[in-house]
């Protein structure tokens, strides 16, 4: 069974620029959340979909923003990157949210 | 929103002896709770979790407690080994909803 793949690994973007970031959930797994790691910080909550549908959302400014298709995967945007989004983003896929979840490796994305 | 609180962002510990990290929560809501480690560019790996309505779960040398009242939670390691130095996360989740401690660094020295 695969686990849950995010891409890219790796990201260097400039400030004001807009990226997009993509996790694939284990199979079968229909809710997704993605966190936000900073040093200090821990794991930040973002946003979780389930079925397509945002259910929750954390407590980030609207330039990040995400959707969830119909296979389960599910893309995360930032938009006008600033110096402070340079962090690890993770994406976590399990069968319903308050359950055990299962991370990716994350997506490494540092704003220069 | 610090919804779930590690306070020792490190804890070092000989190899043998018991490693205990602690959590604290601050949402009644939360019902299941879950303790994550960590390692240097992979994602967090679950470990261990623990439902509202028992207050300790055992799985091999990790156990889980956990202090409703007192909304705390730990999770005790016996005997550490230098394997599993790592960041250690706990999490708390309510429908929808799961949230992150900062995690604490553990160091088994030999």
């Amino acid at each position: 069974k695969a686990g849950v793949t995010q891409t890219p690994r790796y990201l260097i973007k400039t400030r004001g620029q807009q990226v997009t970031l993509s996790c694939s959930p284990i199979s079968g797994h229909r809710s997704v959340s993605w966190y936000q790691q900073t040093p200090g910080q821990g794991l930040q909550f973002l946003f979780e979909y389930f079925s397509e549908t945002q259910r929750n959302k954390g407590n980030f400014p609207g330039r990040f923003s995400g959707r969830q298709f119909s296979n389960s995967r599910s893309e995360m945007n930032v938009s006008t990157l600033e110096l402070g989004d340079s962090a690890l983003y993770l994406c976590a896929s399990s069968t319903l949210l308050n359950t055990e979840a299962f991370f990716g490796q994350g997506t490494r994305l540092t704003v220069v | 929103d610090q919804q779930v609180k590690q306070n020792s962002p490190s804890l070092s510990v000989q190899e043998g002896r018991i490693s205990i990290l602690n959590c604290d929560y601050t949402n009644s809501m939360f019902d299941y709770f879950l303790w994550y480690k960590k390692y240097p560019a992979e994602g967090p790996t679950f470990l261990i979790s623990i439902s509202s309505i028992k207050d300790k779960n055992e799985d091999g040398r990790f156990t889980v407690f956990l202090n409703k009242s007192a909304k705390h939670l730990s999770l005790h390691i016996v005997p550490s080994q230098p394997g599993d130095s790592a960041v250690y996360f706990c999490a708390a989740s309510a429908l929808n909803d799961m949230r992150f401690g900062a995690g604490t660094r553990l160091t088994v020295k030999p």
